[in-house]
């Protein structure tokens, strides 16, 4: 079991360019989620998937994200016109319905920096 | 409304006793997580509580009290190692799917 991974581990873009995220959720696990994470708070829910069906969002999530997660496995999240307030650490985190009390794991996130 | 306490910050020695708090409020109540953040790394996941009382795991237990909207997360025996952020999340279920709802993170410094 080789755990949730994200790709990129760290990005720097200037303002207006689009960026997009990978994670690759622990295998079989169907749920995945992500989340973001400003310095001194705590992670903040942004969507979450079971299988390839996108269920839930945040209204953090404005028109300029969007997520994806096309055959149940791994998922992408794009920013798009990226802003100086985009700049933070994005986490992903999968579960297995099922699983010990649907236990969310975290990767190790892609942390942004908007120019 | 969905409001998730901890103290912000905490200090102890090596080799001590301390004990993390947690309040919340939530509407859709479904389980409380505990995980541990070190400085620029993911969360990983500690302990998780649904029922009240002690849930004992080794080094990371944690207690719950539903009626009081309380959890607590004792470390013993401090090793340096244990700085690090704690935070205390409620699975809410009130929006018809689990999610998340973290509060804000405990940092523990520990000092020899």
């Amino acid at each position: 079991d080789t755990g949730v991974s994200q790709d990129p581990r760290h990005k720097i873009t200037k303002r207006g360019q689009n960026v997009t995220f990978r994670c690759d959720p622990i295998s079989e696990h169907n749920r995945l989620y992500w989340y973001r994470q400003t310095l001194g708070q705590g992670p903040e829910f942004l969507t979450y998937f079971q299988n390839e069906a996108q269920l839930e969002k945040s209204r953090l999530l404005s028109d300029r994200f969007s997520a994806e997660r096309p055959k149940g496995s791994f998922s992408t999240l794009e920013i798009q016109r990226t802003e100086q307030g985009d700049s933070a650490m994005y986490l992903c985190a999968s579960s297995s319905l099922g699983g010990l009390a649907d236990t969310q794991y975290f990767g190790p996130g892609t942390r942004l920096t908007v120019l | 409304g969905q409001n998730i306490d901890q103290p912000t910050e905490m200090t102890a020695t090596e080799g001590a006793i301390v004990q993390i708090n947690c309040t919340y409020q939530t509407s859709g109540f479904n389980g409380l997580f505990w995980y541990q953040q070190h400085a620029g790394e993911a969360p990983t996941f500690l302990s998780y509580n649904v029922l009240d009382g002690l849930e004992e795991k080794g080094r990371f237990s944690s207690f719950l009290s539903r009626s009081k909207g309380y959890s607590y997360l004792p470390l013993k025996e401090l090793q340096m190692k244990d700085s690090a952020s704690y935070l205390c999340a409620v699975r809410d279920f009130s929006g018809g799917y689990n999610k998340l709802i973290f509060g804000a993170g405990t940092r523990l410094a520990v000092h020899p």
